[in-house]
């Protein structure tokens, strides 16, 4: 079974840092791969996703995300947060045969000062 | 824009009481799931439905169970509802495509066990 790990659980910066959440997989099969986000008081809602072909993903709000395969990775970084970023960031991860049964980490509470 | 539309955005229920939630989606889409937010442990799978009358236990199916009788309906059930099941309740659906699509999630259930 699927697992996924998050390893920072609280993060704060100041506006025009430099961001770079941690996600690690586990998993012996092919996965397909998703960080979701989550603003305040607001549904989840897919930032990016990777399923195959070039491992540098970019998504929305100038989010991007790496797909390493030798280290089971697939980290979220933004050269410049802003204020409006604040908010907790899910990667997820699913199987590509079989259920595809979508697997959360336990999310990062970004805080961005202004 | 596919729409998940969870029935109740609140809930207050007494222990031991037989909890319905519902979930209701607009795209056709075959995936259907369940999780449950908690702080600090991310999204837990309770469980997902790959299609009418089919369902597979998550991570944590204990005192929960699922019913799935119409493709657009996926209706979570506390037989006796407890104070540990105090909770966010998030209903998300997907197509059924390898794993190659985003799920959309509803606006979740806040549920209260008192």
């Amino acid at each position: 079974a699927q697992s996924v790990s998050q390893h920072n659980h609280h993060v704060i910066l100041s506006e025009a840092a430099s961001l770079e959440l941690g996600c690690n997989y586990s998993y012996g099969g092919t996965v397909n791969l998703f960080w979701y986000v989550q603003y305040p008081g607001q549904h989840l809602q897919l930032l990016l996703k990777y399923f195959s072909g070039d491992p540098l993903v970019k998504g929305i709000k100038g989010f991007e995300a790496e797909f390493i395969k030798s280290k089971f990775s697939f980290n979220l970084r933004k050269p410049s947060v802003q204020w409006s970023d604040t908010a907790e960031y899910f990667c997820a991860v699913n199987a590509r045969t079989g259920f595809q049964k979508l697997v959360f980490g336990t999310g990062t509470r970004l805080l961005v000062s202004p | 824009d596919v729409k998940v539309t969870q029935s109740s955005r609140y809930l207050v229920k007494r222990t031991g009481e037989k909890v319905f939630l519902e979930c209701v989606q607009d795209m056709d889409h075959e995936n259907m799931f369940w999780y449950r937010q908690d702080p600090g442990l991310g999204l837990r799978l309770i469980y997902f439905s790959y299609d009418v009358k089919m369902k597979e236990k998550g991570d944590i199916p204990e005192g929960y169970s699922v019913s799935r009788e119409k493709k657009e309906r996926f209706s979570l059930i506390l037989e006796s509802a407890s104070t540990n099941q105090t909770s966010m309740y998030l209903c998300a659906s997907s197509l059924f495509a390898g794993g190659k699509t985003e799920a959309f999630f509803g606006q979740g259930t806040r549920l209260t066990v008192v």
